[in-house]
């Protein structure tokens, strides 16, 4: 079965960094898509960004929003994708997840970002 | 970016009656890359619809998806309690992928 599980969120000031994760598991890794979501309290997904698996060129897309600020990158040989954020600002307070397109879209359980002076 | 937006805003019916959600995009949406989720609070989206009208995987058959171009619909033939929730419609035939503001679907 497809799994992915995030970690890494927690309550950050403004201007501040966090690094999530996202342990994929299930379905083979190094040749799958892989994209973050995010989801404000009260509003509906928004996307984040992708990444390419490394035969496809490893390249990244990003909203224009985040363009800059999030930076996504992958270690195949964990099965992890993560996202850098940097210079978190209040708007950035959602519920970030994982997902992947195998046949239906597949998503994790998210990790809570704060952000709150 | 293809904008979606779902109507109504809420929909209040009771359990047994039949449930119609619009989604209309602000340009054409390449098919058949288009899908529906439900979510209850403090939970991930939960996917019921893709590639129009496709059901996912334990998804019960009373779930049905439909549309094209511009203008989708999910139908819900028969409602039952646990139906009650949140529902938000997506594209990802173009990039970025997008998706609706979400329609609430409350008990009457």
């Amino acid at each position: 079965d497809v799994q992915l599980v995030e970690s890494g969120g927690g309550l950050v000031k403004p201007g501040g960094s966090l690094r999530l994760s996202c342990v994929a598991s299930g379905f083979s890794f190094t040749n799958a898509w892989m994209t973050w979501v995010r989801q404000a309290p009260g509003k509906g997904p928004e996307w984040v960004g992708r990444m390419r698996p490394k035969v496809e060129g490893g390249t990244t897309d990003y909203a224009a929003s985040v363009k800059g600020r999030f930076t996504i990158s992958r270690d195949d040989s964990k099965n992890t994708l993560y996202l850098q954020i940097d210079s978190l600002q209040t708007e950035d307070t959602a519920i970030y997840y994982c997902i992947t397109f195998r046949n239906g879209w597949f998503w994790g359980q998210g990790t809570q970002v704060t952000v709150s002076s | 970016e293809i904008v979606l937006t779902q109507s109504p805003g809420t929909l209040s019916l009771s359990p047994g009656e039949r449930a119609t959600l619009s989604c209309r995009a602000s340009q054409s949406v390449i098919s058949p890359f288009f899908a529906w989720y439900q979510q209850k609070s403090g939970q991930p989206p939960r996917l019921l619809i893709y590639s129009v009208s496709s059901r996912a995987s334990g998804i019960p058959d009373r779930f049905s998806g439909s549309g094209s171009g511009t203008d989708f619909t999910l139908t819900i033939s028969r409602l039952e309690p646990e139906d009650f929730a949140v529902y938000y419609c997506q594209q990802y035939g173009t990039s970025p992928c997008t998706f609706g503001q979400g329609t609430r679907l409350e008990i009457k």
